[in-house]
C-alpha cells in the first residue's frame, strides 16, 4: 500500500463545476496536509494547507480533512480551464519535515 | 521577493559521468529540500537541511547521492557515476523553518544518455 493514494484521473469536469479530489494516507502520524497544483512542465506551486479536522475555505478552494478516516479532499468550486492541471496532496509528520506526495490528480476542465 | 531557484534548468549527461545540481532558496529561509520527481508520479523525498547540517538524508537512493550546503544557504546535490534510472526533474524546495510550509523551485531537467 502507498503511503499517499489518489485516483490519477483524469478527471474530466465541465466548465463552471465542481471538482472534487480525493486522498488518503496510511501515517495516522501525519499532522499537516497539503494541495499543490502541478502545471505540466512545471514546479509544484501550493494551493491549501489544512492542520485540524474540518473544513477550510480559500477562494474557489476548500480543503477537508478527516483525521479518524485518514482522508483528505480537495473541491475546486467554479472550475475554469485554467485550473486544468495535476494536483498533488502531500502529508508531512510533525516529527519530521520531509513531504509524502500521492501520485497525482490530473484534472480537465472542458470549456 | 525571488523564489528558489535553480540551475541548470536542463542537463544531459552520459551514463557514468559526474553531475552538480544547485538550489538556492528563497532569501531567509534556513530548510533545504532536495526532491525527485520522475514522470507521472509525484515528488520523492530525497533529503532536507536545517542551516548547514542534513538533518534527514534518509531518501537518497544510494550512496552515489550526496548534497552539501556548507554556508547555511546555497545547496548542491551531486551525483556520481550516474546512471540511465537517475533520468527524472530534481526539485528543491525551501521553507522559513522546519515544518512550515515548502517553496519549490522550477527543478532541473536530468537526462542520462
Amino acid at each position: 500500500q502507498k503511503e499517499v493514494e489518489q485516483n490519477s484521473g483524469p478527471l474530466s469536469v465541465p466548465e463552471g463545476a465542481i471538482a472534487s479530489l480525493n486522498c488518503t494516507y496510511s501515517d495516522r502520524g501525519s499532522q499537516s496536509f497539503f494541495w499543490y497544483r502541478q502545471y505540466s512542465g512545471k514546479s509544484p506551486e501550493l494551493i491549501m494547507f489544512i492542520y485540524s479536522n474540518g473544513d477550510k475555505e480559500d477562494g474557489r478552494f476548500t480543503a477537508q480533512l478527516n483525521k479518524a478516516s485518514q482522508y483528505v479532499s480537495l473541491l475546486i468550486r467554479d472550475s475554469q480551464p485554467s485550473d486544468s492541471a495535476t494536483y498533488l496532496c502531500a502529508v508531512n509528520r510533525a516529527a519530521g519535515n520531509k513531504l509524502t506526495f500521492g501520485g497525482g490528480t490530473r484534472v480537465l476542465v472542458k470549456p | 521577493g525571488a523564489g528558489v531557484s535553480q540551475t541548470p534548468s536542463n542537463k544531459v549527461t552520459e551514463k557514468g559521468k559526474y553531475v552538480e545540481l544547485r538550489c538556492d532558496p528563497i532569501s531567509g529561509h534556513t530548510a533545504l529540500y532536495w526532491y525527485r520527481q520522475s514522470l507521472g508520479q509525484g515528488p520523492e523525498f530525497l533529503i532536507y537541511f536545517q542551516g548547514t547540517g542534513a538533518a534527514d538524508d534518509s531518501g537518497l537512493p544510494n550512496d552515489r547521492f550526496f548534497a552539501v550546503r556548507p554556508e547555511g544557504s546555497v545547496s548542491t546535490l551531486k551525483i556520481q557515476r550516474t546512471e540511465r534510472g537517475d533520468s527524472a526533474v530534481y526539485l528543491c524546495a525551501s521553507s522559513k523553518s522546519l515544518g512550515e510550509t515548502q517553496y519549490f523551485g522550477p527543478g532541473t531537467r536530468l537526462l542520462v544518455l
